[in-house]
């Protein structure tokens, strides 16, 4: 079964801190997409960022960039100068292209923005 | 503005009851997909639609049912047979061979009582 691992069930960072927030997945696919998404108290879930896995370059959306390890099957979402406004459940994602766009999802880290 | 809309925002049953959550988009999207989501975890799906007409079963399609009759809707029932059905539902919705990056509504919290 294809599945997404997110091991850090909640972490919590300082303003203006760093934080770095872990994501490991499995497929045998070789041409698939990964999402990190934000789901704030108001429940309302949007994308942060995207990774295409045939590119190398990993992705920066502003204070947002990821750490794409192919041959690893990780995929970790650092936040950079975090803000109080940061604070959300982020899901980890991969889409398969040729699975009709079904994503599997992680079970979610819980971030916390101390001020 | 463009976006996906889920009526209601909270909606209350009585157990034996079905229910039907509203799920419409103005994005022009192909997909569609509806997610359940219980405290504390992850995403679940429950169904999905490519095109008009045409839906299959996601990973708990057991107790629910849907239809898509025009590509703009994409409503789900939860039946009686839906043994846990109190949880936050999920409509989202993406462009097929783009990306596939899911758009999602503001979601409905269903609670069976």
């Amino acid at each position: 079964a294809q599945t997404v691992t997110q091991s850090q069930p909640e972490m919590s960072v300082q303003e203006a801190e760093t934080v770095t927030l872990s994501c490991t997945y499995d497929t045998s696919e070789s041409d698939y997409y990964l999402f990190w998404y934000k789901q704030p108290p108001s429940r309302q879930m949007i994308l942060v960022i995207r990774q295409e896995a045939y590119k190398q370059q990993n992705a920066t959306e502003n204070r947002f960039s990821v750490n794409f390890q192919k041959a690893a099957k990780s995929f970790s979402l650092k936040i950079s100068d975090s803000q109080l406004g940061d604070a959300a459940m982020y899901f980890c994602a991969y889409v398969v292209s040729t699975n009709a766009g079904k994503s599997t999802f992680g079970d979610g880290t819980t971030l916390t923005v101390k001020p | 503005d463009g976006g996906i809309t889920q009526s209601p925002k909270y909606l209350f049953r009585k157990e034996g009851q079905n229910v039907t959550l509203s799920c419409e988009q103005n994005l022009n999207h192909d997909a569609m997909y509806w997610y359940r989501q219980d405290p504390g975890q992850g995403l679940r799906l429950i169904y999905y639609s490519q095109i008009v007409n045409d839906f299959q079963k996601g990973d708990i399609a057991e107790g629910y049912s849907v239809s898509r009759e025009k590509k703009e809707s994409f409503p789900l029932t939860v039946t009686s047979a839906q043994k846990n059905p109190t949880a936050f539902y999920l409509c989202a919705s993406s462009r097929q061979g783009l990306y596939y990056e899911q758009y999602f509504g503001p979601g409905t919290r269903l609670t069976v009582t």
